[in-house]
């Protein structure tokens, strides 16, 4: 089946300690997201990738990176976490915006993120 | 500036007993509308989509929804819960437009009793 894959699902760092997040898809899309749910909140858009074209969200902190070196693959690099960048991290995916249609996004599991 | 409100950020039912689930939205234009659920610890999945195409909109599990333009609102329903069905919601709305950036509802937090 064609989806969203995260890995790790969950991810234990220290305070400080560079960490990166991965996520694969098989969906062949354009368009790749990364969100940062905390507890008991809607999911809060970082940035996205429109092919090889970054979009960075303008409240995105400075500690926040990413890569995405082909079309499967999106990495979330996190130089120096702090205890509240402890969160859910989702990767969606959508299809090509210039398409005809309406095209909703496809969620990964999440990686979760614990920062001691 | 377009935004979703969920009207409830609880709602708890018995099982067997219908489900409504309340979105208003805001759009200067007409947008694209969707449901997602989310249960614990996993990631979102797409419940049903409004396209423009039909005011009442079949999801996934028995779910539906109605849009009403007059209203602004995009209710999800289901004639008859599931425990399986417990579980964060959330409306959310594509605005018209190119950029593909979801706004999201603040969640309604399902609860099926027994």
């Amino acid at each position: 089946d064609a989806m969203v894959i995260q890995n790790p699902r969950y991810q234990v760092t220290q305070f400080g300690k560079p960490v990166t997040l991965s996520c694969s898809q098989t969906l062949n899309h354009n368009v790749m997201y990364w969100y940062q749910q905390k507890s008991s909140q809607a999911p809060k858009l970082l940035f996205h990738y429109y092919d090889k074209d970054f979009n960075n969200e303008a409240d995105t902190p400075d500690n926040f990176q990413s890569r995405r070196p082909n079309t499967s693959f999106c990495f979330l690099d996190i130089r120096s976490p702090g205890l509240g960048d402890a969160a859910m991290y989702l990767c969606a995916t959508s299809r090509d915006l210039l398409l005809a249609g309406v095209h909703e996004q496809f969620f990964g599991p999440g990686t979760r993120l614990t920062v001691l | 500036a377009q935004s979703v409100t969920q009207l409830d950020s609880h709602v708890s039912v018995s099982e067997g007993t219908p489900v409504l689930l309340r979105c208003n939205y805001s759009s200067s234009y007409s947008p694209s509308l969707f449901w997602y659920v989310q249960h614990p610890n996993k990631g979102l999945q797409l419940l049903l989509k409004y396209t423009s195409a039909a005011t009442l909109v079949k999801g996934i599990n028995g779910f539906e929804a109605e849009f009403k333009k007059s209203e602004t609102s995009f209710h999800l329903t289901k004639p008859s819960a599931h425990m399986s069905d417990a579980a964060e919601y959330f409306c959310v709305v594509r605005p018209s437009g190119g950029y593909n950036k979801l706004i999201f509802g603040a969640g309604t937090r399902l609860a099926v009793h027994p």
